[in-house]
């Protein structure tokens, strides 16, 4: 079965400073990628997707990820976090109607 | 893109019975899904629901826990029956197309006491 992986469960992080989220999926044949935001009490965000076309793919809220076929990977970044930042990322794979979600990777950004 | 409606936004139901979840979309869509996220932990999809069809279950959900109705292309409602505290979750629907973004109503927080 087709699979999602995140590779850090939790992830803390100053205020400014960058932030690397991992995720790697087990199938780069057709796959559709994502990663979404959960905010506390909230629903889900799209914050990004690779479809397809260019590896870098920018999103929203000044996040990015890189598509890596070779390593089945698809990271998240961002430069300079803010505390507004603090929520659960999930990364989610597609490889056809139905998303795979990761376990998830709760960011937590201190001042 | 899609707007989704979900009711009830929560509830707190006693063990034993059963609530049913209702999702509006504001287009017509083909297929819709089900989600489940128990408290701090990821999102398993429970089901996929084609309208004028069976519901599609996910290994580990059955119809009898977990039925399923699709009565037309905006529509469709999850119901947990008999439910016991383990059910208490966060229940998701979704639409989404082939090689396209999902989208999500807010979800149905439960908690079964």
């Amino acid at each position: 079965a087709q699979s999602v992986t995140q590779l850090d469960s939790q992830v803390p992080v100053f205020e400014e400073a960058p932030v690397e989220l991992r995720c790697n999926y087990s199938s780069s044949v057709s796959v559709y990628l994502f990663w979404y935001v959960q905010y506390p009490n909230q629903g889900l965000q799209l914050l990004l997707k690779y479809l397809s076309g260019s590896t870098l793919v920018k999103g929203i809220n000044g996040f990015e990820a890189e598509f890596n076929k070779s390593q089945t990977s698809f990271h998240l970044r961002k430069p300079s976090v803010h505390i507004s930042d603090t929520a659960e990322y999930f990364c989610a794979a597609s490889w056809g109607y139905k998303l795979s979600f990761g376990a998830g990777t709760t960011v937590t950004v201190r001042a | 893109s899609a707007v989704i409606s979900q009711k009830p936004s929560r509830d707190i139901c006693q063990r034993g019975t059963s609530l049913t979840i209702q999702c509006q979309v504001d287009s017509q869509v083909t297929m819709m899904f089900w989600y489940r996220q128990q408290p701090g932990q990821s999102l398993t999809l429970i089901a996929t629901a084609n309208q004028g069809s069976e519901a599609t279950y996910e290994s580990g959900f059955v119809i009898d826990k977990f039925p399923i109705s699709r009565p037309n292309l905006t529509f469709s409602t999850l119901t947990v029956s008999n439910m016991s505290p383990e059910d208490s979750s966060i229940y998701l629907c979704s639409v989404a197309g082939l090689g396209t973004e999902a989208f999500f109503g807010q979800g149905t927080r439960l908690t079964v006491v």
